[in-house]
């Protein structure tokens, strides 16, 4: 089993309208979880981080965790063509605490 | 412009030859990561510091590879000798602390012939 483990995709969902995207993880020590969006050729860009139960928002990004059912998401509201990329969900888990990735769902919003 | 610096951007070698890429965490940053990304494993993580300790290189191959910190503002990862396997993007990124984020560098996008 994967340390964290997401959908691979790809989704596309039209202009305008929610995506929301999924991830688990293994280790039930972990502490912090983050999303980072990486469009192609680019670097990771850190763009929510969670760190206890329930959601969090930040304009059209709302994460969510739920640490019993080792599941955190994103919704990214209004989805805008802009936001087409991959979304990866990175945990800190291990002894050492070492930010570990999912594969990274591929995201594409139709105009 | 606080922002995590790697060299060189681009690395064209031959099979054999000994490949280094440098990296300059964002200044206070005591956290250092070195991940590999390539299409079919996405982003491993290589090796992990920590106020330049090493805490984590169990995702490095040890006969070829080696990630030091000879400096608070300088990390080097080092594949000796490179083989056309090792081609991939290679991130730095550089945190503060632990449990919290990590912002990443533009990349060093290797290819071995």
């Amino acid at each position: 089993q994967k340390e964290v483990e997401q959908n691979s995709g790809p989704l596309s969902v039209p202009e305008g309208a929610i995506a929301s995207l999924n991830c688990t993880y293994s280790d039930r020590g972990s502490q912090s979880f983050f999303w980072y969006r990486q469009y192609s050729g680019k670097s990771p860009e850190l763009i929510m981080s969670i760190y206890s139960n329930g959601d969090k928002e930040d304009g059209r990004f709302t994460a969510q965790l739920n640490k019993a059912s080792q599941y955190v998401s994103l919704l990214i509201r209004d989805s805008q063509p802009s936001d087409s990329a991959t979304y990866l969900c990175a945990v800190t888990s291990g002894s050492a605490r070492q930010l570990t990735f999912g594969s990274g769902t591929q995201l594409t919003v139709l105009p | 412009d606080a922002r995590v610096t790697q060299t060189p951007r681009h690395k064209v070698t031959e099979m054999g030859q000994e490949v280094t890429m440098r990296c300059q965490p964002i200044l206070g940053h005591n956290t250092v990561f070195w991940y590999r990304q390539t299409m079919m494993q996405g982003l491993e993580l290589l090796a992990y510091f920590r106020n330049r300790a090493p805490l984590d290189d169990s995702g490095m191959p040890k006969d070829r590879f080696s990630a030091e910190m000879p400096d608070a503002t300088l990390a080097t990862l080092k594949i000796q000798p490179s083989e056309p396997r090792d081609s991939a993007v290679y991130f730095c990124a550089s945190g503060f602390g632990r449990d919290t984020e990590a912002f990443f560098g533009q990349g060093t996008r290797l290819t071995v012939v």
